[in-house]
């Protein structure tokens, strides 16, 4: 079946570090990929997508591009802030399988100021 | 923007007891969802709920487990017997369409059975 495979964390950085949250998954057929960020005492919200291979996408700073060849789907934000601390969960929606997003573990990232 | 509420957003209860989970998804969406997260692991998908009906629901979503629209707002989790297991942060989440649109989850209700 699909599976998502997150980098394990958590993931302490000083302000402005270089982040990236590996990703990886397992799908038959084209799944499409998310980032979903989850803030303290908040539900997860939509950070990012892409739907098909080659797509990056992109929002607030943060980047993922759609590898095929490696599938992959890393994260990244060249300059972090103290407000980026949250959870980051890695997903995926196969489009054999309606409306099932299938999620990784979750990456706790903690930001210093 | 809009947002999905969920209440209570703690719940403990007996192990055999049970509990209802409640969700207030937003008002023009078609399309709802059940996950959860057992404490350390992977989000999980319960159940999808579509036109007054289950259109999806994993292998976790056994005969002790329901879900009601019952007013045309609320959308409720059901555990008849709750287990020790069941033990997790159940996210409720709503679309307005199907496919890879933008899902909205609601903060969480964590449950503690004891």
């Amino acid at each position: 079946g699909d599976s998502v495979t997150q980098m394990e964390g958590p993931v302490t950085l000083s302000e402005e570090a270089f982040l990236t949250i590996n990703c990886t998954y397992t799908a038959t057929g084209y799944p499409s990929l998310f980032w979903y960020v989850q803030y303290p005492g908040e539900g997860l919200q939509l950070l990012l997508k892409a739907t098909k291979a080659d797509d990056k996408g992109s929002n607030k700073g943060f980047e993922a591009t759609y590898r095929k060849e490696t599938t992959s789907f890393h994260l990244e934000k060249g300059s972090v802030q103290v407000s980026d601390s949250a959870v980051y969960f890695c997903a995926l929606l196969n489009s054999g399988s309606a409306r099932q997003l299938t999620f990784g573990s979750g990456t706790q990232l903690t930001v210093l100021p | 923007e809009p947002e999905v509420t969920q209440t209570p957003s703690h719940q403990v209860t007996q192990m055999g007891q049970e509990v209802i989970l409640r969700c207030v998804p937003i008002s023009n969406h078609l399309y709802f969802y059940w996950y959860r997260q057992i404490l350390g692991q992977k989000v999980e998908f319960l159940v999808s709920f579509y036109n007054n009906e289950i259109s999806e629901k994993s292998e976790i979503f056994d005969d002790q487990f329901s879900v009601e629209r019952p007013d045309g707002s609320n959308f409720t989790l059901k555990i008849r017997s709750t287990k020790l297991e069941d033990s997790a942060m159940y996210f409720c989440a709503s679309q307005t369409g199907g496919g890879d649109e933008k899902l909205f989850f609601g903060s969480g209700t964590q449950l503690s059975v004891l």
